[in-house]
Parts: C-alpha cells; structure tokens; sequence
C-alpha cells in the first residue's frame, strides 16, 4: 500500500534550518510528483512547493522563494524539504503529498512533521 | 493566484440530515479540452493529515462512503454529505490544482448540531 513517512518533529531557533524528509513506498517513486504543504496551528493548508522525484526539479511558491529548497534521493525513494532562515511565524506542520497525476490531486499524504520556531 | 472561497465557515447539522458545503474559484477550473473541473476536496480531522474525497469535483476515491458526493462546474462547487454521521465530523477543504499553485479554501467546520 502507498505510504509517505516523514520524519519527526524538530524544534529550532530562528535564524537556522529545518531539513524533513518524506520517505515514499507502495508505488514507483519516480512516476509521480509530490507537493509540500503547510498548517500553521488552527489554520488551513498552504502550498509550498513540488518537486518531481524522477528529474529532481523543483518550484516553489513565491511565498517561499529563496528560503525553500527540495531535494531527492532516488536510491532511497525519499524527498526532502529544507527551510531556511526560520522565524517565529514558520511554527507548523509540513506535509508531504503525492499526486494523483499531473496534475492531480493529492491523493496520499504524509503523517506530518512539526516544525516548531522558538527562542 | 486562484482565490478559493468556502462558505459557510461553519456549520452544525443533525445526525442523519443534509450537510452543504460550497466553493467558490475566482476562475474557472474547468479545461474545456477534456472538459474536466480541477477541483478536489479533502477532510481533516484533529490530529490527522487530510484526507482525499473527491477529485475532478465529482470522482469519489476509493473507499469513501457514498453518503459523500460533489457537484458543479466552472467556479462554482458543492459538497454535499447525505446523511451526517458521527465519524464526519471534521474541517473540510475544496482545493483546485488546475493551475499553478495549487490553492485551498479557508475551510469549513462541520460540527454535529
């Protein structure tokens, strides 16, 4: 069955970087996109960006232009999702998400990481 | 970007009755070529990830309840429960993926009244 597994909470301070990973099994990894979304606590989804697994390319939203970057390894069927230069504001959860197509909808979706920003 | 507006924000209804929830797109979100809605819609209960419902805003994936069921075109969308459960309480959010990026709606809470 498709699972995506991220990896687990972190707690920074503002100024660093987050890395979490999406680690994908249940389906050939490099057929589809996977897409990052994040929750600010008690709000609702916002789109981060996507990356394709098969040739590693990767956009982002404006919103997060020049602090973002997404990354694969191939070998080990995993995304990854760093975030720079954390404030106070970036304190939530990060899912990944598979698409169903291209596009599509996203159709599995990660357990979620919580990233927590504090001093 | 693609403004999607949900409405209500919130909504209680009685067990066994009729739950509404519409979506408004500032665009379309129909592809006239294969004349297809890119519109979606997810559940989301506390403490979970969501959950994929509907897609091609009508399309119910597999293993969801068919008391769920979407409907609309174009910019306008609507979920309809049919008969509330208890397990469907939940935050519920349309999202469409036609155009780039992707966008979501505020959400709506629906509550058991």
């Amino acid at each position: 069955q498709v699972q995506l597994v991220q990896s687990g909470a972190e707690m920074k301070m503002p100024g660093a970087s987050v890395k979490v990973s999406c680690k994908a099994s249940g389906y050939i990894f490099t057929d589809y996109y996977i897409h990052w979304v994040r929750q600010a606590p008690g709000q609702g989804l916002e789109w981060v960006g996507i990356i394709n697994p098969n040739g590693g390319r990767a956009s982002y939203a404006q919103k997060f232009q020049g602090r973002v970057t997404m990354t694969r390894d191939k070998s080990a069927n995993t995304v990854f999702m760093e975030l720079s230069s954390l404030r106070s504001e970036d304190t939530a959860m990060f899912y990944c998400a598979k698409v169903s197509g291209v596009p599509g909808a996203f159709d599995y979706w990660g357990q979620g990481s919580l990233v927590t920003v504090a001093s | 970007d693609i403004v999607m507006t949900q409405s209500p924000d919130s909504l209680a209804v009685s067990l066994g009755e009729r739950a509404s929830i519409h979506c408004k797109s500032s665009q379309s979100v129909l592809y006239s070529s294969n004349n297809e809605n890119y519109l979606a819609w997810y559940q989301q209960k506390p403490g979970q990830p969501p959950k994929l419902l509907i897609s091609w805003a009508s399309t119910r994936q597999s293993g969801v309840p068919d008391r769920f069921s979407g409907s609309g075109s174009g910019t306008d969308f609507t979920l309809t429960i049919r008969s509330l459960q208890p397990e469907d309480v939940a935050i519920y959010y349309c999202q469409q993926y036609f155009h780039t990026p992707p966008t979501f709606g505020q959400g709506t809470k629906l509550e058991i009244k």
